[in-house]
């Protein structure tokens, strides 16, 4: 498809667990968000790519997050040790201009820690 | 730092009731306001941009507009698939330009048939 993929759509995890999310962006879109939502609540912002460069990750929790975007395509985004309020929807986006052009969102992945 | 509030929190109108949504935000120097519209188990979906006091923009049923200080999202006689959550977002400010986005909480818009 032409759009920006996620997977899993879905993830239980038990607490202490690590889980991969993955972001298939849009060919060529050079910017790729990732985004926290949770229940009721809009997107908060975690961390920006541009191609493979990690520009910003100030938004990222705590030291157990990280994510990658090695060939500047795909991202993963890893969380360690997962926690009860780490339980959310991770919304992945990208964009085809540098920071903040049109972007398109994934479906996400909704994230069960129990 | 950068605030986005929007009101209400939450609407219901009948199908044919226009409205208006509205979106205030606080930042320290605007470079753009974004809408989108996010659907149940959807990511949000981007509607508008507008950069600079006094613009407006359409599409189909939905005018976005912009003031200093705040934002409208004007809906005219909207159908029932118009139901969503409505957000608003402005660029966050960080040392390599305006990267990700802060978002208000949403409206949640229902339209009753």
């Amino acid at each position: 498809g032409a759009g920006v993929s996620q997977s899993p759509r879905y993830k239980v995890a038990k607490r202490g667990q690590d889980v991969a999310l993955r972001c298939d962006p849009i060919s060529g879109h050079v910017s790729l968000f990732w985004y926290q939502q949770a229940l009721g609540q809009g997107p908060e912002f975690l961390t920006y790519f541009q191609n493979e460069a990690q520009l910003d990750k100030s938004g990222l929790p705590s030291d157990r997050f990280f994510a990658e975007r090695p060939e500047g395509s795909v991202s993963t985004l890893k969380i360690q040790r997962t926690q009860q309020e780490d339980s959310a929807v991770y919304l992945c986006a990208s964009s085809l201009g540098r920071g903040n052009t049109e972007a398109f969102f994934g479906q996400g992945t909704r994230l069960t820690v129990v | 730092e950068d605030q986005v509030t929007q009101s209400p929190e939450a609407l219901r109108l009948q199908e044919g009731e226009s409205s208006s949504l509205n979106c205030s935000y606080t930042v320290s120097g605007l470079r753009g306001l974004f809408w989108y519209r996010q659907d149940p188990g959807k990511g949000p979906e981007f509607l508008f941009t507008l950069y600079s006091a006094g613009e407006e923009k359409e599409k189909e049923r939905l005018k976005a507009t912009l003031t200093k200080k705040e934002s409208f999202l004007h809906i005219t006689a909207p159908k029932p698939e118009d139901s969503a959550t409505y957000l608003c977002a402005v660029p966050m400010y960080s040392g390599g330009g305006a990267d990700g986005l802060t978002f208000g909480k949403g409206t949640h818009l229902i339209i009753q048939p």
